[in-house]
């Protein structure tokens, strides 16, 4: 089975501060990509990144940046913490080569901006 | 752009019950798959159901299945003898390929339906 493993299942942080969420896929998957989740909105794409030190801006990427160093490894950093990126955040990873394969994903990071 | 709705916010059903979740989507492209997600309270969000456009049969998953309708881009799901465990947000996602190298599978998600089933 693909494990996605999301190194924190809560945080909190204070505004202002540089706050990274880390990911970890161990099924050699090229895609990985990260959501935030909120009521009422569904799952918004924030970035993606299709091969390493690739990325590329999902519908909301103001306020994120992400860092793929490693075939296996997505973090995305929030370069200066504001309350309203107070959210759920899910990373997943897919196989690329066949459009129609399911993305995997973590159990979440809930993140609290104070 | 693609846009995906799930009009109902929140659902109910009783345990053995029948029901059947609604999406629609809306897009140009002829070439597309469709996925159901279920994310249970606290849980990893898992793949529940796939279609694939092309194919006039609707996909089925032992108690899942869905009714697509292309002409009228609609693709509800049917959880057939509920049990406690669906209790979960569903979410309906829509899915071109974009090709970055190879086949890239962005998803865009609908707000989700949250369904309870109830003993």
């Amino acid at each position: 089975d693909v494990k996605v493993t999301q190194s924190s299942r809560y945080l909190v942080k204070r505004t202002g501060e540089k706050v990274f969420l880390e990911c970890v896929q161990d099924m050699d998957h090229e895609n990985m990509f990260w959501y935030r989740q909120d009521p009422g909105l569904g799952l918004r794409l924030i970035y993606f990144s299709y091969d390493v030190k690739m990325k590329e801006k999902g519908d909301i990427p103001e306020g994120y940046s992400v860092s793929r160093e490693k075939k296996e490894r997505f973090s995305l950093i929030l370069e200066s913490a504001s309350t309203n990126q107070t959210s759920m955040y899910l990373c997943a990873s897919s196989l690329t080569g066949r459009s129609n394969q399911p993305q995997h994903f973590g159990d979440g990071t809930r993140l609290s901006i104070l | 752009a693609q846009t995906v709705t799930q009009s109902q916010p929140e659902m109910s059903v009783q345990e053995a019950e029948t029901v059947t979740l609604s999406c629609t989507y809306d897009t140009s492209e002829s070439n597309y798959y469709l996925f159901w997600y279920k994310q249970p309270p606290s849980r990893q969000m898992i793949l529940v159901i796939r279609q694939e456009a092309y194919k006039q049969q609707n996909a089925t998953e032992n108690r899942f299945s869905v009714n697509f309708q292309k002409a009228a881009k609609s693709f509800s799901l049917k959880i057939s003898d509920s049990q406690l465990g669906d209790t979960a947000m569903y979410f309906c996602a829509f899915m071109t390929p974009t090709y970055y190298g190879g086949a890239t599978n962005k998803l865009i998600f609908g707000t989700g339906t949250l369904l309870a089933v109830q003993p």
